[in-house]
């Protein structure tokens, strides 16, 4: 019944190496999107796919690249981790129509050491 | 660009006290308003919601009036209970070029103690 879910829940790893998030969601919407939230609190949004096309790409690395394989997956890939990295990221994902109203995952945090 | 600002927590009650969570907001156009509450350990949730200036939305004993001439969307409950013990962001939406996008505030984190 989960909506939007994510793995791995916790993820701990080196500086340096390549890991992804998985994120799915099985409510039919058709646009989803990956948030970093910080050791604040802060929560910003990274990027958003319509139709597993990119259509919002905030200032984020190129060591971070997202993937769509369809509309109910949005996966997010993660080269050479650094230390700033670490974070909670969040998948979400709503109707193009109706954007304002997302549904987000339980997020996965990210520990580099 | 646009920005929305919270009230930094922690806030910390006793039950059936009274809430209020400022958040104001800057903003080009006309935004639609949102809080968003984050319960420990699991995703954001919408709680409520205003399109337009003067609407009041609400949620669960939760409030918040569209104030379009100071700006603001303050969050308010008349009876706290433990339960209502999360994270509470206040967020805008603006439509851009990519669509619409949901900018956050920086969270309040609300305690409520028996």
């Amino acid at each position: 019944d989960t909506a939007v879910s994510q793995t791995p829940k916790y993820l701990v790893t080196q500086m340096g190496n390549d890991k992804s998030i998985k994120c799915e969601q099985n409510l039919g919407h058709d646009t989803m999107y990956w948030y970093k939230q910080d050791s604040k609190k802060f929560l910003k949004i990274m990027f958003s796919y319509n139709n597993k096309e990119l259509i919002i790409n905030e200032t984020v690395p190129n060591r971070f690249s997202p993937k769509s394989p369809d509309k109910a997956h949005l996966n997010l890939h993660i080269n050479s981790l650094e230390l700033g990295d670490s974070a909670v990221y969040f998948c979400a994902s709503s109707q193009l129509r109706d954007t304002d109203t997302q549904y987000f995952g339980p997020g996965t945090r990210l520990t580099v050491l | 660009g646009n920005s929305v600002t919270q009230m930094e927590g922690p806030v910390t009650l006793s039950e059936e006290a009274f809430l209020t969570i400022n958040c104001t907001y800057t903003a080009t156009g006309y935004p639609s308003l949102f809080w968003y509450v984050q319960y420990p350990g699991e995703g954001l949730q919408l709680l409520l919601k205003a399109t337009k200036a003067d609407d009041k939305g609400s949620n669960k004993g939760f409030e918040a009036t569209y104030r379009k001439e100071t700006t603001s969307f303050h969050l308010e409950k008349g009876s706290v209970q433990v339960s209502d013990s999360a994270v509470y962001f206040c967020a805008l939406s603006e439509r851009n070029n990519a669509g619409n996008m949901l900018t956050f505030g920086g969270g309040t984190r609300l305690m409520v103690k028996p």
